[in-house]
């Protein structure tokens, strides 16, 4: 049980174009969900928390319009990096949790590629 | 959230108990100890988690020093597929947030 998806795998875009990426979560209901990015040899930094139905909580450094976050079902949250530039190049990790468990589980994560 | 510290790498023989090492003399008392890995290009993968007493699953057992300062994490017959990024974090169990760290990067050899 506890499996979060992520949709697409990878993708490459232009720069200046907006990509969403999908984490949903296949067996539960996830009350939370967290995106994180991450880039090569380094660890996974968290960018927002978002509850279902109410809006994300970004970290500090994280710029809101930029990356867009939408939780609009307890089974789907979407992040839109918006006019993407190389520099947002990265491993984008969603993860999900839900009350009953005290758990975060992970999406086997998007890598986006921006030429 | 406690600090942690964590060798930056380790190497381990195939067939042979994986003991990775966590420092947490910060910790505070309603922090537990969670273990996640990171296969190479994949999601964390959620190991274990204990508060004071020793646990142990399919997965690996962890050990806790008495005073919670430190803690270990054994994979008792590593195999290859074992090499992984190992992270260890203090967190209040209902607490939102996993804050990583750098990690271990543990390398199983043939």
């Amino acid at each position: 049980g506890a499996v979060v998806s992520q949709h697409p795998s990878w993708v490459i875009c232009k720069s200046g174009t907006s990509v969403k990426i999908e984490c949903r979560s296949l067996d539960f209901q996830a009350t939370t969900m967290f995106w994180y990015r991450q880039f090569p040899k380094q660890s996974l930094m968290l960018m927002a928390t978002s509850n279902e139905g109410s809006k994300a909580t970004y970290e500090q450094g994280v710029e809101k319009d930029k990356f867009l976050i939408n939780h609009a079902s307890l089974t789907l949250s979407t992040l839109t990096v918006t006019s993407a530039h190389p520099e947002d190049s990265s491993f984008y990790i969603c993860s999900a949790r839900t009350s009953a468990i005290n758990e975060q589980f992970f999406g086997p994560g998007t890598r986006l590629t921006v030429l | 959230d406690a600090k942690t510290t964590q060798p930056t790498s380790m190497d381990c023989a195939e067939g042979r108990a994986a003991n990775l090492p966590c420092n947490h003399s910060t910790i505070s008392g309603n922090e537990y100890v969670y273990w996640y890995r990171q296969i190479h290009s994949q999601g964390p993968q959620y190991i274990i988690h204990g508060l004071k007493n020793n646990e142990t699953n399919e997965m690996a057992s962890l050990i806790i020093t008495e005073d919670r300062k430190s803690s270990t994490l054994i994979l008792p017959h590593a195999t290859l597929r074992d090499t992984a990024v190992y992270y260890c974090i203090a967190k209040i169990q209902g607490a939102q947030k996993l804050v990583f760290g750098q990690g271990t990067r543990l390398t199983i050899n043939p």
